[in-house]
C-alpha cells in the first residue's frame, strides 16, 4: 500500500542542525512531487517546503526560507529536510507528504523535532 | 497573499448534520481547488475532500465538499454524524505566491 514513513527527529539545541528522512513506498515515488508540513504543539498545520519529482523545482514558506532545504533521492525513494539554525520556534511534528493537484494526498505519520536547550 | 478563515469549534449531535466553513480573505475562491484534511488526536491528517468536491476511495459519502463564490468561502458537511468523526478539520488551497496555505482548523465535537 501507499506509505510514507519519516524519520531523523529528535532533540537539538538552539542554532544546530538535524536531517530528516522520508521513505515512501506504494508508488512511483520518481512521478510526484513532495511536501514536507510541519505542526507546532497545539497549532495547527503549516506548509514547509516543496519538491517537484525531478528536483528541478524547490520552494519554502518563509520562515524556514534560507535555513531549511529539501532533497530528494529518486533511486532511493527518499525525500529529505535538512534544517540548519534551528530556532525554539521550529519545535513541531514534521510530516512529508505526496503532492495532487492544489495539495496533499498521502501523509506520513510524523516525526518530532524539539528544539531546546 | 490571502488566509483561510474557519471557525475555531463546533460542536453537534450524532446523527445530525454540521458544516465547516473556510472563508477566503482576498481573491477568488474559485482560483485554486480547496482540500479538507480531517486529523484525529494523536494521528497524522487524512484527506477526506480534494479539489473542492472529491472524495478520496475509502472516505464514506457522509463527507461533502463545495464551494460558493457569493461568500468566497468553502465548506464541508458531514451528514449522520458518528462519534468518530470527532477531529480537528483543516481547509487549505493554494496560491502562486504564498503557496500551500492552511486554515486555522476547527476541532468537531460531537456529543
Amino acid at each position: 500500500q501507499v506509505q510514507l514513513v519519516e524519520s531523523g527527529g529528535g532533540v537539538v539545541q538552539p542554532g544546530g542542525s538535524l536531517r530528516l528522512s522520508c521513505a515512501a513506498s506504494g508508488f512511483m515515488f520518481s512521478s510526484y512531487g513532495m511536501h514536507w508540513v510541519r505542526q507546532a504543539p497545539g497549532k495547527g498545520l503549516e506548509w514547509v517546503a516543496f519538491i517537484r519529482y525531478d528536483g528541478s523545482n524547490k520552494y519554502y514558506a518563509d520562515s524556514v526560507k534560507g535555513r531549511f532545504t529539501i532533497s530528494r533521492d529518486n533511486s532511493k525513494n527518499t525525500l529529505y529536510l535538512q534544517m540548519n539554525s534551528l530556532r525554539a520556534e521550529d519545535t513541531a511534528v514534521y510530516y512529508c507528504a505526496k503532492f495532487a493537484s492544489d495539495g496533499f494526498d498521502i501523509w506520513g505519520q510524523g516525526t518530532m523535532v524539539t528544539v531546546s536547550s | 497573499n490571502f488566509m483561510l478563515t474557519q471557525p475555531h469549534s463546533v460542536s453537534e449531535s450524532p446523527g445530525k448534520t454540521v458544516i465547516i466553513s473556510c472563508t477566503r480573505s482576498s481573491g477568488s475562491i474559485a482560483s485554486n481547488y480547496v482540500q479538507w484534511y480531517q486529523q484525529r488526536p494523536g494521528s497524522a491528517p487524512t484527506t477526506v475532500i480534494y479539489e473542492d468536491n472529491q472524495r478520496p476511495s475509502g472516505v464514506p459519502d457522509r463527507f461533502s465538499g463545495s464551494i460558493d463564490s457569493s461568500s468566497n468561502s468553502a465548506s464541508l458537511t458531514i451528514s449522520g454524524l458518528k462519534t468518530e468523526d470527532e477531529a480537528d478539520y483543516y481547509c487549505q488551497s493554494y496560491d502562486s505566491s504564498i503557496h500551500w496555505v492552511f486554515g486555522g482548523g476547527t476541532k468537531l465535537t460531537v456529543l
